[in-house]
């Protein structure tokens, strides 16, 4: 079954340092998505990327974040100077489309920890 | 403002009891989802309901939508130890254009063997 994949599983970076998180969402996806997930608290939205732009971002997708999908298959989160508030857990997302049914399908997530 | 909320924040029952989780939200909705994450892991799908559809089923999962009352509920009959994970329900907003999902802040299921 096709699924979506993240890496690193888990990464721990120093304060300030930048930051890419990788994900290969499923192929005839046509939208995309990164969340993240404070540890014990709700899943957040940060971002939506439909047609190589992004469509949607939250308040928490600021000038330090980015996203890119550089090759066709890829799709990476950026974080620039990373903060200590910003150790969660990232999940990357993709949907198939208007003409699927509006589910999202996940990754496993990335585990960030600054320090 | 919270667009999800669900209710109760923590579930414990016994295996073979029916588990209920609500979840209400303030906005008008294009559908609401039901995702199931395990402690640590990603999020799975369970069940999407649309705007215009009332009650609707898959498996051992019976959800409802009250859009009167802006409000939602799943309900897992005859429950095993492995339905214990947490349980968040998403909103997918009439506005918005790239039907981004809201999540609420889960009910974390614990089922007793």
């Amino acid at each position: 079954e096709p699924e979506v994949t993240q890496t690193p599983s888990h990464q721990v970076t120093q304060m300030g340092q930048e930051v890419i998180l990788r994900c290969v969402p499923i192929s005839n996806h046509l939208y995309f998505y990164w969340y993240r997930q404070i540890l014990g608290q709700k899943v957040e939205f940060l971002v939506s990327f439909y047609n190589n732009e992004i469509s949607e971002k939250s308040e928490i997708f600021d000038d330090q974040f980015s996203v890119e999908r550089p090759d066709g298959s890829n799709f990476t989160l950026k974080i620039r100077s990373t903060k200590l508030e910003d150790s969660a857990m990232y999940f990357c997302a993709s949907m198939l489309g208007s003409s699927g049914t509006g589910e999202l399908f996940f990754g496993e997530g990335s585990r960030l920890t600054v320090l | 403002s919270q667009q999800g909320e669900e209710d109760p924040q923590a579930l414990s029952i016994q295996e073979g009891e029916n588990a209920t989780m609500n979840c209400s939200y303030k906005t008008s909705i294009n559908n609401l989802q039901w995702y199931r994450q395990n402690s640590g892991r990603g999020l799975v799908h369970l069940i999407l309901i649309r705007s215009n559809e009332r009650e609707k089923h898959s498996g051992r999962l019976r959800v409802t939508l009250d859009t009167s009352k802006k409000s939602s509920s799943l309900l897992i009959t005859a429950s095993r130890a492995a339905d214990t994970a947490s349980y968040f329900c998403a909103t997918v907003l009439t506005s918005g254009s790239a039907r981004q999902l809201t999540f609420g802040s889960g009910t974390q299921l614990t089922v007793l063997p």
